[in-house]
């Protein structure tokens, strides 16, 4: 069975500092892992995705992810936040059928 | 169409009734999924069509959940004798194909309540 795990119901963070969102994984074979963003009354949005490659992914509204294997991680990452950038965060995995998203972390970004 | 369009918006029924939930995916998609999500909550996995494979029901919840996808396009969720736990925002996604392959484009959701 897949599954993905995000430990962190919420984060904080201010405005300009860096901000880490964390998940962890599990999948037979290869990963496919993704993350998606949901603002507030509206749908998800697709912000990156490691398939194969470098280790960091480089996605959507300056967010980046880093893959790592022996950890079974795929944090994301941005290096300045914006108050903006608050919204729900899911991460997600495909295996051998559909995509299996973890719980969600809220990201709130004080001023 | 431009996403992955889904009607109705919003769908409040009493409990007991059947209720039918439509998504339309994006042209040329073959992958269609649904999920479910409850209040602030993150995304329970429904069930997955692609191409004309058999369809992956593994997260149906119960046998009054069903769905079905005409022509490899428009799929319909129906959900039978609705109970008020069944109250939650639907979500349908479609990918071009594989879905290890491209993304999911997610569709704005039919906010189910049932009274």
């Amino acid at each position: 069975a897949q599954s993905v795990a995000q430990p962190e119901d919420q984060v904080n963070v201010a405005e300009g500092n860096p901000l880490t969102v964390k998940c962890t994984y599990s999948v037979s074979g290869n990963p496919y892992l993704f993350w998606y963003v949901q603002y507030p009354n509206r749908g998800l949005q697709f912000l990156l995705k490691y398939i194969t490659g470098d280790n960091l992914v480089k996605g959507s509204y300056g967010f980046e992810a880093e893959f790592n294997k022996s950890q079974t991680s795929f944090h994301l990452k941005k290096p300045s936040a914006l108050v903006s950038d608050s919204a729900l965060y899911f991460c997600a995995v495909m295996g051998r059928r559909a995509l299996t998203f973890g719980s969600g972390t809220r990201l709130q970004v004080q001023p | 169409g431009a996403g992955v369009s889904q009607s109705p918006s919003n769908k409040v029924t009493e409990k007991g009734k059947d209720v039918e939930l439509r998504c339309d995916p994006i042209s040329g998609h073959t992958a269609l999924y649904w999920y479910r999500q409850s209040l602030g909550q993150g995304l329970e996995f429904l069930i997955y069509f692609q191409g004309n494979s058999a369809p992956d029901k593994s997260g149906l919840p119960s046998d009054r959940f069903s769905a079905e996808r005409t022509g490899g396009s428009v799929s319909t969720l129906t959900i039978q004798r609705t109970q008020q736990e069944d109250s939650a925002v639907y979500l349908c996604a479609s990918s071009r194909d594989s879905p290890s392959n491209t993304e999911a484009f997610f569709g704005q959701g039919t906010r189910l309540t049932v009274v």
